[in-house]
């Protein structure tokens, strides 16, 4: 079982808003910055989102990243096909000493 | 413009030690901040990492891996490598190695296209 929790499915229609949510804990979340990557099939993880809340360079300001206290949030707003992917959010955990991922959520757009 | 590529055996046997190589260009490893780092990924399942490389040489590993990991950095050859002893079917991964940035906590910013290690015999 993960450290760190999403949920496994996440969809929309074209055009909406989408919020995955991503739970940890003290040592993790709770301590320390959150990110978001974003994976396409086999293709290598993308940074969207370091230090909770930074967008990656050429990240498009209809993603935002947000934390609050031992959760985090990505929302996507406007979703378009290209958004139909695997996202995951991680952190390092000052009690595991390492860095702990999220199962990640998949995003279907309808 | 910063690229990495891995380069390493696709196919191991069990018991046997993985040897990856990572090379890079864009950066140099001796510029202060900067690391390499190593994650995996098999079939279905989330990313793990496994080491980090810093530029003063300091290095960082998965705490339950740690006894059969060893990165090595060459940063005249813009290279870093990583090895894995004992290597297991459960090993079976896309190895990837990455750049990472400690200022402003940008993290693991830019990836490899990742090397597919298959562990059978």
């Amino acid at each position: 079982q993960s450290v760190v929790t999403q949920p496994p499915s996440a969809s929309g229609t074209p055009g909406q808003r989408v919020i995955i949510s991503c739970s940890g804990s003290r040592p993790n979340f709770g301590n320390n910055f959150v990110y978001w990557y974003k994976q396409l099939p086999e293709m290598a993880p993308q940074l969207l989102i370091y230090a909770n809340d930074q967008r990656s360079s050429g990240v498009p300001d209809r993603l935002s990243g947000s934390k609050s206290g031992t959760s985090a949030s990505l929302a996507i707003s406007g979703l378009r096909s290209e958004d139909e992917a695997d996202y995951y959010c991680t952190s390092w955990d000052d009690s595991l000493d390492t860095w702990v991922f999220g199962g990640g959520t998949k995003l279907t757009v309808l | 413009q910063i690229t990495l590529k891995e380069s390493g055996p696709t196919l191991v046997k069990p018991t046997q030690t993985l040897t990856l190589t990572c090379t890079f260009s864009g950066f140099s490893l001796s510029s202060s901040g900067l690391a390499v780092g190593w994650l995996r990924q098999a079939p279905g399942k989330a990313p793990e990492w496994l080491a980090l490389n810093y530029w003063d040489d300091d290095k960082r590993y998965k705490p339950s891996l740690k006894n059969r990991l060893t990165v090595i950095k060459d940063t005249s050859k813009n290279e870093v490598v990583l090895r894995m002893t004992n290597m297991d079917p459960v090993d079976t991964a896309t190895y990837y190695c990455t750049h990472y940035q400690t200022r402003n906590h940008v993290g693991f910013d830019f990836w490899g296209q990742g090397a597919k290690v298959t562990v059978s015999s």
